[in-house]
């Protein structure tokens, strides 16, 4: 089993709203990475990270932000959501055996 | 670059019919293979991977094996049942590498 969260799971925001989705693991990967996903579609790279106060642009360009202070913590920001911004965001933590990726359930946006 | 060919979708089948989903991939070195599977609603679960040419993976009761002279990686199952309708996404992660390579995912569906 993967030890890896996401919350919240659904979001329904207004257009203009902050919001912080959060990402967490417990197994010490140094590479996480968030996706952006339309239901049943392919996985589009958003964010990623190597460790400790490193951070990347994926190859979709995106209007979120993401930081990373912790190694277990990887949160995506959205400073004022819009309705192109509704999708479904899964973070992902890379490591052990064979550089297994593990996938959190993600987190569901809707932006009204 | 990295880069990974999944059979288009969706596969409809009938229930204990025989699976093959294809996947081919292109990568510098030797990566390592994985195949994901999302439930409606979820996040991608992994369900079976191989890291080494000649393996194969294997997990309830589906299979692929690594083939380096083929650059393949297709997914089988004898026999699949209704609850096994999802969506399939083949992936390879290269060991130097810090980005992932997914396919776009096959939709299967398998009905009575």
């Amino acid at each position: 089993e993967a030890d890896i969260y996401q919350t919240p799971r659904y979001l329904v925001i207004g257009t203009g709203k902050k919001i912080t989705l959060e990402c967490s693991q417990t197994m010490g990967h140094d590479k996480m990475y968030w996706y952006q996903q339309d239901p049943g579609m392919e996985l589009h790279l958003i964010h990623y990270s190597y460790g400790v106060n490193s951070t990347e642009k994926g190859d979709l360009s995106s209007e979120s932000t993401v930081s990373r202070i912790r190694t277990e913590h990887f949160p995506l920001t959205l400073e004022s959501a819009r309705p192109s911004h509704t999708s479904q965001y899964l973070c992902a933590s890379r490591g052990g055996s064979g550089n297994t990726i593990y996938f959190g359930e993600g987190s569901w946006l809707t932006v009204v | 670059g990295d880069s990974v060919t999944q059979m288009e979708g969706p596969v409809t089948l009938s229930e204990e019919a025989f699976l093959t989903i294809n996947c081919t991939y292109t990568a510098t070195g030797y990566p390592s293979l994985f195949w994901y599977v999302q439930y409606p609603g979820e996040g991608l679960q992994l369900l079976l991977k191989a890291t080494k040419a000649d393996d194969k993976g294997s997990n309830k009761g589906f299979e692929a094996t690594y083939r380096k002279e083929t650059t393949s990686f297709h997914l089988e199952k004898g026999s699949v049942q209704v609850s096994d309708s999802a969506v399939y996404f083949c992936a390879l992660v290269t060991g130097g590498g810090n980005k992932l390579t997914f396919g776009t995912g096959t939709q299967l569906k398998v009905e009575l």
